[in-house]
């Protein structure tokens, strides 16, 4: 069974930093592209960024390049995203998504972890 | 980039009726579209991929269809279950965007 499960989500204020981690298992993770994707309270999906399996490519949204980086670490089965200059509008709930290998859907979503921005 | 437009921002209906929500995007993509359910509180779950493929375990009143830019969803006779947001999402290029979400609402 394929399972994602984040975590690292918590109260930052503004300009700080957060890791988010996100826990994979039930499928060859170095064979799968990864992305994380971002609601705001009471608002619709948002992508944030995109890694594929060796690394080699990676891409973000706008509202975060330079400021945000993603990573995996295969060995671990893991996906990270770093979160640097933190700002109120980053305030949202994250998910990390796989997406399939056929037409880049998100095939599945971990539960989410909160993050908040708030002096 | 690509805006993805969904409408409507929200429908009220009936345990039977039958749905229809509709997504335009601002240029071709093809058939690189997928559709989502989402519950409050919970992720998002895959319902249809390629515009018109059923997710696997996704009940067959879902239906997809459409290519270019413009798509729907249909649910053919709505079920207690149903009641949640939809969004489409273009899956063409980076950045991948989604729609804004319809909300399905009892009547």
């Amino acid at each position: 069974e394929v399972q994602l499960v984040e975590s690292g989500g918590g109260l930052v204020q503004p300009g700080g930093s957060l890791r988010l981690s996100c826990a994979a298992s039930g499928f060859t993770f170095s064979s799968y592209s990864m992305n994380w994707v971002r609601q705001a309270p009471g608002k619709g999906l948002q992508w944030v960024s995109y890694i594929i399996g060796s690394s080699f490519t990676v891409y973000y949204a706008d509202s975060v390049r330079g400021r945000f980086t993603i990573s995996r670490d295969n060995a671990k089965n893991s996906l990270y995203l770093q979160m640097n200059s933190l700002r109120d509008e980053d305030t949202a709930v994250y998910y990390c998504a796989r997406a399939s290998g056929n037409y880049q859907e998100f095939d599945y979503w971990g539960q989410g972890t909160p993050v908040t921005v708030s002096s | 980039d690509i805006q993805v437009t969904q409408s409507p921002s929200t429908l009220s209906a009936s345990v039977g009726d039958r749905v229809t929500i509709t997504c335009r995007a601002s240029q071709s993509i093809g058939t690189w579209l997928a559709w989502y359910q989402q519950k409050p509180g919970k992720a998002p779950k895959l319902l249809i991929y390629r515009a018109s493929t059923l997710e696997s375990g996704v009940p067959s009143r879902f239906s997809g269809s459409g290519s270019g830019t413009e798509f729907t969803l249909t649910i053919s006779s709505l079920q207690p279950d149903d009641f949640a947001t939809y969004y489409c999402q273009q899956c063409r290029t980076y950045p991948w965007t989604f729609g804004q979400g319809t909300k399905v609402e009892i009547k």
